[in-house]
């Protein structure tokens, strides 16, 4: 199993420039959540979807629109990228038993000049 | 008010030492409860989940009080391997949210 994946890991961005992050997961989990992570600030959610098919707000979900494809995809975008983007984004999903584990995948690492 | 509070350090201990670390969370129809550690640029894992009657895990015990709303972290018998940034997270009433706490930084010196 490769658990969850990201692509890019790496990406620079000019601002005003559009991309999309791309998560998915083999462990048929039915939670997934987009989270950034910049410096002293610990993790944000962006986005989550509960289940295939729904998706909800987090803490921080201005300037990002969210996909679910199907199960195992949840993708991330961004429609016009701002230097206030610069940040690490981690894709997560969720086991579903009462463990509540969450796995993360190694994140993207995105600058936005 | 943030959900998760935790102190940041950085905690700077010999090889050998107890050290704990504190959390606090805001919402007190919160769920579950869970310690991560996060190596330098990597992504968080999972080191224990949090339970009402305390638990532990080798050198690792953690312990959650509901009524204070106050969650901790006690290693014991640091090793260099230590090192890393521990997060405290908090799974929200309804199962769906996790709220981060910022982290608290430990470096475990020879």
């Amino acid at each position: 199993n490769a658990g969850v994946t990201q692509t890019p890991k790496f990406q620079v961005l000019k601002t005003g420039q559009s991309m999309t992050l791309q998560c998915a997961q083999d462990m048929n989990h039915n939670s997934m959540y987009w989270y950034r992570q910049d410096p002293g600030m610990g993790l944000r959610l962006i986005y989550y979807s509960a289940s295939e098919g729904t998706t909800d707000k987090g803490e921080v979900p201005n300037g990002y629109n969210v996909s679910r494809l199907n199960k195992r995809e949840f993708s991330l975008r961004l429609e016009s990228a701002a230097p206030s983007q610069t940040s690490v984004y981690f894709c997560a999903s969720k086991d579903s038993s009462s463990y509540n584990e969450q796995f993360f995948g190694p994140g993207t690492r995105l600058t936005v000049l | 008010r943030k959900e998760v509070e935790q102190d940041p350090g950085p905690f700077n201990v010999p090889e050998g030492a107890t050290v704990a670390f504190n959390c606090t969370y805001s919402n007190s129809a919160s769920q579950s409860f869970f310690w991560y550690r996060q190596d330098c640029r990597k992504e968080p894992k999972l080191l224990m989940s949090v339970y009402s009657s305390g638990n532990e895990d080798g050198r690792f015990t953690a312990q959650l009080n509901r009524a204070s709303q106050y969650i901790s972290l006690l290693i014991r018998d640091s090793k260099l391997s230590d090192s890393a940034t521990y997060l405290c997270v908090v799974l929200s009433y309804n199962f769906n949210k996790f709220y981060f706490g910022s982290g608290t930084k430990l470096n475990v010196k020879p």
